[in-house]
């Protein structure tokens, strides 16, 4: 099955520098791959996405990039915030089935990034 | 829409007693998660449901876990018994079956055994 493995851990950087976060993934047919925000205490929601055909998505001060030969693919914040403090996962999600295929619709998590903004 | 909304909120038990999480799904999904998160292991997938049939329980830890969803708008998942070790936050998120869509989550349950 897919595996997703995200780094680091855990990510400190001064209010106004850039953040970067990345992540590896193992099944080459995955084709979506969302980045959720999780703040203390609350649910994980969704910041950005991005689709297999496409190479990167910028959105204000969040960008996303891919790369599919490399099965690799990155968070970008800049300009970062204290309220950009929270865990980041990134995750894959397994295309339509094909013949036999049995995963269709499987959404795996990376382990989540600690990143702490620094004032 | 509220939203996937997920019951109890909050739940402590004794060691050995059965414990039952409840998820209701975004009206219209047709795919539900649930997930269980802990520091040292970040969000597992333990079960996924698609139009309520389970797709892939590879990530239920032990037999003690179960989960069914018996229609649409409704799923649970089940521990018994439960052990210390199962203390997490269990997570319900619900999606549209499809290529490119959101994946909607409830507000978790935090589940303490003692």
């Amino acid at each position: 099955g897919e595996n997703v493995e995200q780094h680091p851990s855990t990510l400190s950087v001064q209010e106004g520098d850039s953040a970067v976060i990345k992540c590896t993934y193992s099944d080459s047919a995955s084709n979506y791959f969302p980045w959720y925000k999780q703040e203390l205490g609350k649910r994980p929601q969704l910041i950005i996405d991005i689709r297999s055909n496409v190479g990167e998505k910028k959105d204000q001060r969040i960008a996303v990039t891919l790369n599919k030969t490399a099965k690799h693919f990155s968070l970008h914040i800049t300009e970062t915030q204290p309220e950009d403090s929270a865990v980041y996962f990134c995750a894959a999600k397994a295309p339509p089935p094909r013949a036999g295929g049995t995963s269709y619709g499987k959404l795996t998590f990376g382990q989540g990034t600690i990143l702490t903004v620094h004032p | 829409d509220a939203g996937v909304i997920q019951s109890p909120r909050h739940e402590v038990t004794e060691m050995g007693q059965e414990v039952t999480l409840r998820c209701k799904p975004i009206s219209g999904h047709n795919s539900l998660f649930w997930y269980r998160q802990t520091m040292m292991r970040g969000l597992e997938l333990l079960i996924y449901f698609n139009n309520n049939v389970p797709i892939d329980d590879s990530g239920m830890p032990e037999d003690r876990f179960s989960a069914k969803m018996p229609n649409a708008s409704f799923s649970t998942l089940k521990i018994q018994p439960s052990e210390p070790r199962d203390s997490a936050v269990y997570f319900c998120a619900s999606t549209l079956l499809g290529q490119h869509t959101e994946a909607f989550f409830g507000q978790g349950t935090r589940l303490t055994v003692v």
